[in-house]
């Protein structure tokens, strides 16, 4: 059974920093694009970033771009979002999505950002 | 970016009848090796989205026989044959052709 565990969200004041985490499970992490989501408060789905499955490659939304960073160790078959000078638009549900060729194929539980002073 | 545009919003349905959801692209989600890249999504009241439908009429793994995906280029179709009272929640349509992913406003689905 695939399942994405996602953690490290909670409240932080504006220009503060968090690092989300994403552990895997029930396939081979490895071998699998991951992308992280998020979803304001009764908003809709909005893509965040992306790493491919070595890590060597990264794309993320012009929103975030210089202020969040994706990263993947495979040997803990995790993928990281460290997100720097947080502002009040970035409170949403954070997901972490395996990705199968163009299509979120599994989505975490999500886990909420706030940024509030 | 694609622009992905859903109808109707929301929608009422009364369990045993059809039910249907619209979503159009900007732009046509053809590739070059002949995929579509539209996914349909159901977010159900507090829980993450599940995949539904893949490459416009693909059923996911475990997805029931009643929810049926159609559509080529830029207007594709999410149906419900029979609703169940499950079945309740928020649709998505999903464009995965390039980066970056977007996705419709979303439809609501009540009973």
């Amino acid at each position: 059974e695939v399942q994405l565990v996602e953690s490290g969200g909670g409240s932080v004041q504006p220009g503060g920093s968090l690092r989300l985490s994403c552990t895997a499970s029930g396939f081979t992490f490895s071998t699998s694009y991951m992308h992280w989501v998020r979803q304001r408060p009764g908003k809709g789905l909005v893509w965040v970033s992306r790493i491919s499955n070595d890590g060597t490659r990264t794309d993320y939304a012009d929103s975030v771009e210089g202020r969040f960073t994706i990263s993947r160790d495979n040997g803990r078959n995790t993928v990281y979002l460290q997100m720097n000078s947080l502002r009040g638009d970035d409170t949403a549900v954070y997901y972490c999505v395996k990705d199968r060729t163009g299509t979120g194929e599994y989505w975490g539980q999500g886990t909420l950002v706030t940024v509030s002073s | 970016d694609v622009v992905m545009t859903q109808t109707p919003l929301s929608l009422s349905v009364t369990p045993g009848q059809p039910a249907s959801i619209s979503c159009r692209s900007s732009q046509s989600l053809l590739n070059s090796v002949g995929n579509t890249y539209l996914s349909w999504f159901l977010q159900k009241p507090g829980q993450s989205p599940q995949l539904l439908i893949y490459e416009v009429s693909r059923r996911f793994s475990g997805v029931p026989d009643r929810f049926s995906g159609s559509g080529s280029g830029t207007d594709f179709t999410l149906k419900i044959s029979r609703v169940e009272a499950e079945d309740v929640g928020v649709y998505h349509c999903m464009s995965g052709l390039r980066l970056p992913w977007t996705f419709g406003q979303g439809t609501k689905v009540e009973i």
